[in-house]
Order: C-alpha cells, then structure tokens, then sequence
C-alpha cells in the first residue's frame, strides 16, 4: 500500500516561513493536497491538486510538487497558523485515499 | 453554506454494531462522491470508505473491509456508514467529507465536525 510520510513536527517563529514535507514514492505522479487541523476541529483543505488555494485560505499558504518531496510552504507565520497539517493523495493502483501521518507546526 | 452533520456516535461494547448517518445541506447531495475518515485519539487521520455519487464505485479501507459498509440515500440528502464486528481499535472520532467530483476525485473539499464512537467493555 502507498505510504506518505510527513516529519512529526517543524517549529518556525512567527513571521517566518514555514515548509513541511511529504513524501512518497513517485509522488511527483500525484496530486497532493493539504488539511489543517486546529486542536479539537474538523480538518480544513489548505491546498489542492498541489498549489491550488481554496477560497477563504490566505495566499500565505502555497504548495509544490516538483518531486519528492511534496512541500507544503506557510510564508509570514502568525501564531493562528499552529495546527497539524497532512497531506494526503489518491492511490489509484488500491482505489483509496492516503494520508500522511501530519505534522505539528509549532510557532514559538 | 455547506453544511454535513453527523450523528449515531457513542459507546458500543467490542463485537457490537452501530450505524453512523450524515445529513449535509447547502448542495446537490445526488452530484458528489462522499468519503468516512476516522481519528483515533491523539491520532492522525485514517480512510474508512469512500462512496461515488451514483453508487458505482464503492471502497473501503483495508482495515475495516468486511466489517464496515459506505451507503447513501440521495432522496435523503444521507450519507450512512454500518459497523459491524467493532473493535477498540475503532474508537474515535468518525468525519464525513465531501469529494468535489461526481465519481470519486480523491479529495475532501468539506468536512463535518465528527461524532465519537468508543468502543469498549
């Protein structure tokens, strides 16, 4: 099965730019997309189809897929922005949806 | 506004059943694939199931294949998730989310806000 992995934590001060990682093989064939998760809420997409923003999320949120690793890139950190943030795609070879383990952003 | 309300949450003993709904609004139900995702506590998020528009296309997670069934109701703007044969390892927090394609993207544009299920004796 596909597997996606994220580093379990990043921390960053505020004002900083903020870059978390994911990887997974071949994943430059995908599209990856991205949930923040604020402390008991439901997951928000942040970005899909690899470097699309949903309406309502700030342009400080961008992401890329060049390669591995998939980024996803928060510039000018504000201390609203500490969440846990998976990325996630579709694996089309299983027909399921993967997620990445997240990742905690820490703004110190 | 798009709204998916989830409910038939609670505490159920190992090996028992429940069955878990989600009413959504603001959107041509009938029109979009519909995923379960499940949190364990202190967890990150895991696939349960996802679900085509028109029902053609039904899947689930390797984990929960043959103990859980996706279903919907497009009269009933619903979207259902059976367990059966529940484990402890199933207690958590169960979303529903919105696919934004008709067959299934792969991709959870809208969430609910969850119901906890706990599983224990």
């Amino acid at each position: 099965s596909y597997v996606l992995t994220q580093p379990p934590s990043v921390s960053v001060a505020p004002g900083q730019t903020a870059t978390i990682t994911c990887e997974g093989n071949n994943i430059l064939s995908k599209s990856v997309h991205w949930y923040q998760q604020k402390p008991g809420q439901a997951p928000v997409l942040v970005i899909y189809y690899n470097n699309d923003r949903p309406s309502g999320i700030p342009e400080r949120f961008s992401g890329s897929n060049s390669g591995n690793p998939a980024t996803l890139t928060i510039s000018r950190v504000e201390a609203g922005d500490e969440a846990d943030y998976y990325c996630q795609v579709w694996d089309n070879s299983s027909d399921h949806v993967v997620f990445g383990g997240g990742t905690k952003l820490s703004v110190l | 506004e798009v709204q998916l309300v989830e409910s038939g949450g609670g505490l159920v003993r190992p090996g028992g059943s429940l069955r878990l709904s989600c009413v959504v609004s603001g959107f041509t139900f009938n029109t979009y694939a519909m995923h379960w995702v499940r949190q364990a506590p202190g967890k990150g998020l895991e696939w349960v199931a996802s679900i085509s528009s028109s029902r053609n296309y039904i899947y689930h997670a390797d984990s929960v294949q043959g103990r859980f069934t996706i279903s919907r109701d497009n009269a009933e703007n619903s979207l259902y998730l059976q367990m059966n044969s529940l484990r402890a390892e199933d207690t958590g927090i169960y979303y529903c989310a919105r696919d934004p394609g008709s067959d299934i993207s792969g991709w959870l544009d809208y969430w609910g806000q969850g119901t906890l299920i706990t599983v224990s004796s």
